[in-house]
């Protein structure tokens, strides 16, 4: 399995305001992947987070609300752009499949929960 | 479109009680279904993956299904403990949507002591 870290954990910010979000995980893997949780809700997925290339969104979230960032094969960032108070949530990174096993095993980091002022 | 459903939303019982939760898909087109537990305000813990081409796997208490024809999955969990209180998400990965994952709203459980 893969361990998967974020950072930061909790934060609470001001309408207008940007936060980047940090993931990274022990072992290479082949795909990286964005959720956000709405308070009562299940998951949602922002974007899938490509190495070495943009990242390929999902219907309904933007590039220049959520820039992400994935500079190789066990890290990536999500800003959180021009924040307001829907963008509070829990923000997860998620991996599937390492480069020794595409189990397709999917697995989650701790998360982090952003409250928007 | 792929759709997850879990029933029920929210459930309730007493420790050492046997239960089940349901998971249902509407395109049979999947390459596996996970489980996952969530503790509140936590991310998602993997619980047990159960590829198209299986029946069921096992850890522990727990034992999940899959009958991919009708669209299905439980999770069945054997002598409930309080420690057992969390949500509980069905996801599956379908092949339709490029490989995404695709959850379910999730089923609350309480165990009482």
């Amino acid at each position: 399995s893969a361990v998967i870290s974020q950072k930061p954990s909790r934060d609470i910010c001001q309408r207008g305001t940007s936060l980047t979000i940090q993931c990274q995980v022990d072992s290479q893997v082949t795909m990286m992947f964005w959720y956000r949780q709405q308070p009562g809700q299940s998951l949602t997925l922002i974007a899938t987070a490509n190495q070495g290339s943009e990242a390929t969104y999902e219907s309904g979230f933007v590039i220049d609300k959520f820039p992400i960032s994935r500079p190789n094969l066990t890290f990536s960032t999500l800003t959180v752009s021009n924040m307001s108070p829907e963008d509070s949530s829990i923000y997860l990174c998620s991996v599937d499949g390492t480069l020794a096993n595409s189990y397709n095993e999917q697995f989650f980091g701790p998360g982090t929960r952003l409250t928007v002022l | 479109k792929q759709e997850v459903t879990q029933i029920p939303a929210a459930l309730s019982v007493p420790e050492g009680e046997n239960l089940v939760l349901n998971c249902s898909f509407t395109d049979s087109a999947i390459y596996n279904l996970q489980w996952f537990r969530q503790d509140p305000g936590k991310g998602l813990t993997s619980l047990l993956l159960i590829q198209s081409s299986q029946r069921e796997q096992t850890s522990g208490r727990l034992n999940a299904s899959l009958d991919k024809s009708s669209g299905r999955s439980t999770l069945y969990i054997a002598a409930s403990q309080p420690g057992d209180s969390a949500t509980y998400l069905c996801a599956v990965k379908a092949y339709n949507q490029g490989g995404k994952l695709i959850f379910g709203q999730g089923t609350e459980l309480s165990v009482k002591p």
